[in-house]
């Protein structure tokens, strides 16, 4: 069973920038979250996909975006970055039940934007 | 809207001796808890969870958590800690009527003694 893996591992953007992380989720898992974790802090929810549809959002603002595929995976999209969007991005994979499932993160995206 | 807290920020305990790890999470209704390390630089892995049913939980490499409705507390403990327990705790909440979406405590990082 393979697990839920994120690309790239790090990158370094500047100020004003866009930037696209992937997730490919663990096998049989159609439901997708994004979390942002900034040093020293606990993650936050960013949003969630089921079925390719935008299925709950955390209090971000809409330069973050994103996309889930036929095939599960995911991507986050972030314009207009900002020195604040430095964190440890984290992808969550689960299965849909009606309530919270179990949620499996990838390793994470670690994004520095100067 | 739920919350959660853990109110150490960093406990430094001697190998082999025991551990608790406190949280404390603010949600009307029947929460479902968990608890997940992460090591540094790496994401998320699960150690237990709580969804219903027995309050003393079982997790993986030794780890237990009870669920105490009425301090609404979810302490997560370890009778005898080893150097590569060392690393970062948190603690989250999920509700049923947000899908997946977790809210996280801001961590506990744990100190390992020789």
């Amino acid at each position: 069973e393979t697990g839920v893996t994120q690309s790239p591992t790090h990158l370094i953007k500047t100020r004003g920038q866009q930037v696209t992380l992937r997730c490919s989720s663990q096998s049989g898992h159609n439901t997708v979250s994004w979390y942002q974790q900034a040093l020293g802090q606990g993650p936050q929810f960013i949003f969630q996909y089921y079925r390719e549809e935008e299925n709950g959002r955390g209090n971000f603002p809409p330069r973050f975006s994103g996309l889930q595929f036929p095939n599960y995976s995911s991507e986050l999209n972030v314009n207009a970055l900002e020195l604040d969007d430095s964190a440890l991005y984290l992808c969550a994979s689960s299965l849909p039940s009606g309530g919270p499932e179990t949620q499996y993160f990838g390793p994470g995206t670690r994004l520095l934007v100067l | 809207a739920q919350s959660v807290t853990q109110p150490d920020i960093h406990i430094t305990v001697s190998e082999g001796a025991s551990l608790e790890l406190r949280c404390n999470y603010s949600y009307g209704a029947t929460p479902y808890l968990f608890w997940y390390v992460q090591s540094p630089g790496q994401g998320l892995q699960l150690l237990l969870k709580y969804f219903s049913g027995d309050t003393l939980v079982q997790g993986i490499k030794g780890f237990e958590a009870e669920f105490k409705r009425s301090q609404s507390s979810f302490n997560l403990r370890k009778p005898s800690v080893h150097w590569s327990d060392a690393a970062e705790y948190f603690c989250a909440v999920g509700a049923n009527n947000a899908g997946n979406m977790l809210t996280f405590g801001g961590g506990t990082r744990l100190m390992v003694k020789p």
